[in-house]
């Protein structure tokens, strides 16, 4: 299955700025998903991430707060912007766990290992 | 939105016994998927049950999915510490055309705690 290095695995940043993680994966994917893990709370997919396309975002998250880029087939970052103290969570992405040309019927997905954002 | 509502919240048990945790849902699903996530770390895979399938077995885990009841098991026999974790239930909602978009929605999680 597909490897993902997540950057940074954890960061503390004031209120006002930006952070940017990203990951990398040792294979071709087609899609790449964002998604934030607020304290003691589950995962909430933010966005949908296609090579050579915009973003698509879930309900109630914007492009404006958590741009994405998507330049290969093997990269992408998500970043958070104008940081407050709310959006201190987990933030994790994942692809599908098989090959490209797989559907996850059989394999789940893969995660990084996720990047801890404390904001102050 | 959540999907799946777990339960228990927490369990705590003593090396060797089993656990079982279920996971119920609202919608048409593709697959259910277990996750397992270690002190807020990334998430593990740990087995995948298609909707046309009722029991599934891999290793010590033991997974059930009742699809009139919208709901899924998930046992670990003989238990170990080290499978103190949180874990997820997470649906694959229906798709078409044989291509998954991914939206897995995730359950509240169980946190499990193994005595030694």
């Amino acid at each position: 299955s597909a490897v993902i290095s997540q950057k940074p695995s954890r960061d503390i940043c004031q209120r006002g700025t930006s952070l940017t993680i990203q990951c990398q994966v040792d294979s071709q994917v087609t899609m790449m998903f964002w998604y934030r893990q607020q304290p003691g709370q589950s995962l909430t997919l933010i966005a949908t991430a296609n090579q050579g396309s915009e973003a698509t975002y879930e309900s109630g998250f914007v492009i404006d707060k958590f741009p994405i880029s998507r330049p290969n087939l093997t990269f992408s970052t998500l970043t958070v912007s104008n940081m407050s103290p709310e959006d201190s969570s987990i933030y994790l992405c994942s692809v599908l766990g098989g090959r490209r040309e797989e559907t996850p019927l059989y394999y789940g997905y893969t995660f990084g290992s996720g990047t801890r954002l404390t904001v102050v | 939105s959540q999907q799946g509502e777990e339960d228990p919240q927490a369990l705590s048990i003593q090396e060797g016994e089993n656990a079982t945790m279920n996971c119920s849902y609202k919608t048409s699903i593709n697959n259910l998927q277990w996750y397992r996530q270690n002190s807020g770390r990334g998430l593990v895979h740990l087995i995948l049950i298609r909707s046309n399938e009722r029991e599934k077995h891999s290793g010590r885990l033991r997974v059930t999915l009742d699809t009139s009841k919208k709901s899924s098991s998930l046992l670990i026999t003989a238990s170990r510490a080290a499978d103190t974790a949180s874990y997820f239930c997470a649906t694959d909602a229906d798709f078409a055309g044989g291509t998954s978009y991914g939206k897995l929605t995730f359950g509240q999680g169980t946190i499990l705690t193994v005595h030694p």
